[in-house]
């Protein structure tokens, strides 16, 4: 079974502060998603990386892919009120990339 | 883009009662999938479909856990009979069938059994 360890689980912080969050596993995926959720909604999706050292951007958010393609991180800079909500990676298997493997989540608290 | 339509929101029932889940699929996506959340084991894949046929459904837990979709349209997950346990919000989520499409989730349903 391919499992998706995220850390740290749960992160509070000030408006302004950087943080990055971890998606780790012992399985190789053939690409990794990252999802944020907010309360009574379904994930959103951020972004897909593919390629083992992939660094994509997306405004103040920076995610890379893990040379191995065993994990991945993301990156917030700056980070605003609107950024609080549940991060979850994602990871597809090379079998079926649809059938994504989610991560246990980090709950990011970003007070103004 | 309506996007993927859940029914209903909330749902509260007692245990052994049969509780229906349905799930309206955004226009022209070919898969859809069950997943359940909790805070202990996070969001899980239940089953999913491919162009109306099942797939997967090794995540469904018991055979109490059936789940349906007779057209590209609407699918419905049941639970029959209810348990505590079974408590959980309930997302389906559809994707275009093609290289690396993301899924688009409802806004999930949450299921009280008492």
């Amino acid at each position: 079974t391919q499992l998706l360890e995220q850390s740290p689980q749960f992160l509070s912080i000030q408006e302004g502060e950087n943080l990055t969050v971890y998606c780790n596993s012992s399985s190789v995926f053939s690409s990794l998603q990252w999802y944020r959720q907010e309360p009574g909604e379904g994930p959103v999706l951020l972004v897909t990386v593919v390629t083992g050292g992939e660094v994509k951007k997306l405004k103040r958010l920076t995610f890379q892919f893990g040379d191995a393609r065993k994990d991945s991180s993301l990156h917030i800079t700056a980070a605003q009120p609107g950024d609080t909500g549940l991060y979850l990676c994602a990871g597809g298997s090379s079998t079926g990339f649809q059938k994504l493997v989610f991560g246990t989540g980090t709950r990011l608290l970003v007070s103004p | 883009d309506a996007g993927v339509i859940q029914s209903p929101r909330h749902e509260v029932t007692e245990m052994g009662q049969e509780v229906t889940l349905r799930c309206k699929p955004i226009s022209g996506h070919n898969s859809l999938f069950w997943y359940r959340q909790t805070m202990m084991r996070g969001l899980e894949l239940l089953i999913y479909f491919n162009n109306n046929v099942p797939i997967d459904d090794s995540g469904m837990p018991e055979d109490r856990f059936s789940a349906k979709m007779p057209n590209a349209s609407f699918s419905t997950l049941k639970i029959q009979p209810s348990e505590p346990r079974d408590s959980a919000v309930y997302f389906c989520a559809s994707s275009i069938h093609q290289g690396r499409s993301p899924l688009h989730f409802g806004n999930g349903t949450r299921l009280t059994v008492t």
